[in-house]
């Protein structure tokens, strides 16, 4: 089955500091990536779809600055949180699709990140 | 705009009992695809089952089974011999297919009773 890697799972780190992650299809060429943030006890909300060479598009109320998406290939996105402070923390997951309407999205394991 | 709704934010269940978790979405879509997710404390996201709206007959896997009522706009999902496996949170979700976002439901948190 596909497979979307995602990493890391696990991010503890200081105020201030910029905080990269990574999602990865591993056996199947995804055009379409999708971010999503999960609050404790809440459900998930998508933040940005990424289309690999073009840009990312965002939902209303994302900071596009604050969390820079990057879609270079077919099997790579990158989700960069900016400067994260306390409220950036959360539970980030991204999805990945081929451009076939009938192909469910194939979700990576997740990030939980903590800011301190 | 599309929306999901779980009326349930909490469901339990005894063990080997069946339970019936529901959804409803709002769409002017006459073609898309409905999902139910499981995701565990691990908050890993597990796809259960999957219904195509043009298609009439509901879908199964195995213990779970939807009844898809597509001019009501609902969605539910039976769980049959529920195991203490399947406590968990449940979403269930929308999309058009391709390369568009899911959206979704509330979730509804299931709890199985030994």
């Amino acid at each position: 089955g596909a497979v979307v890697s995602q990493h890391p799972s696990r991010v503890i780190c200081k105020s201030g500091t910029s905080v990269k992650i990574e999602c990865r299809s591993l056996d199947f060429q995804a055009t379409t990536m999708f971010w999503y943030r999960q609050f404790p006890k809440q459900s998930l909300m998508l933040m940005a779809t990424s289309n690999e060479g073009s840009k990312a598009t965002y939902e209303q109320g994302v900071e596009k600055d604050k969390f820079l998406i990057n879609h270079a290939s077919l099997t790579l996105s990158t989700l960069t949180v900016t400067s994260a402070h306390p409220e950036d923390s959360s539970f980030y997951i991204c999805s990945a699709s081929v451009d076939r309407r009938n192909q469910p999205q194939h979700f990576g394991d997740g990030t939980r990140l903590s800011i301190l | 705009a599309q929306t999901v709704t779980q009326s349930q934010p909490e469901m339990s269940v005894q063990e080997a009992e069946t339970v019936t978790l529901s959804c409803t979405y709002d769409t002017s879509e006459s073609d898309y695809y409905l999902f139910w997710y499981k995701q565990p404390p691990s908050r890993q996201m597990i796809l259960v089952i999957r219904q195509e709206a043009y298609k009439q007959q509901n879908a199964t896997e195995n213990r779970f089974s939807v009844n898809f009522q597509k001019a009501a706009k609902s969605f539910s999902l039976k769980i049959s011999d529920s195991q203490l496996g399947d406590a968990a949170m449940y979403f269930c979700a929308y999309t058009v297919g391709g390369n568009t976002p899911l959206v979704f439901g509330k979730g509804t948190r299931l709890s199985v009773i030994a």
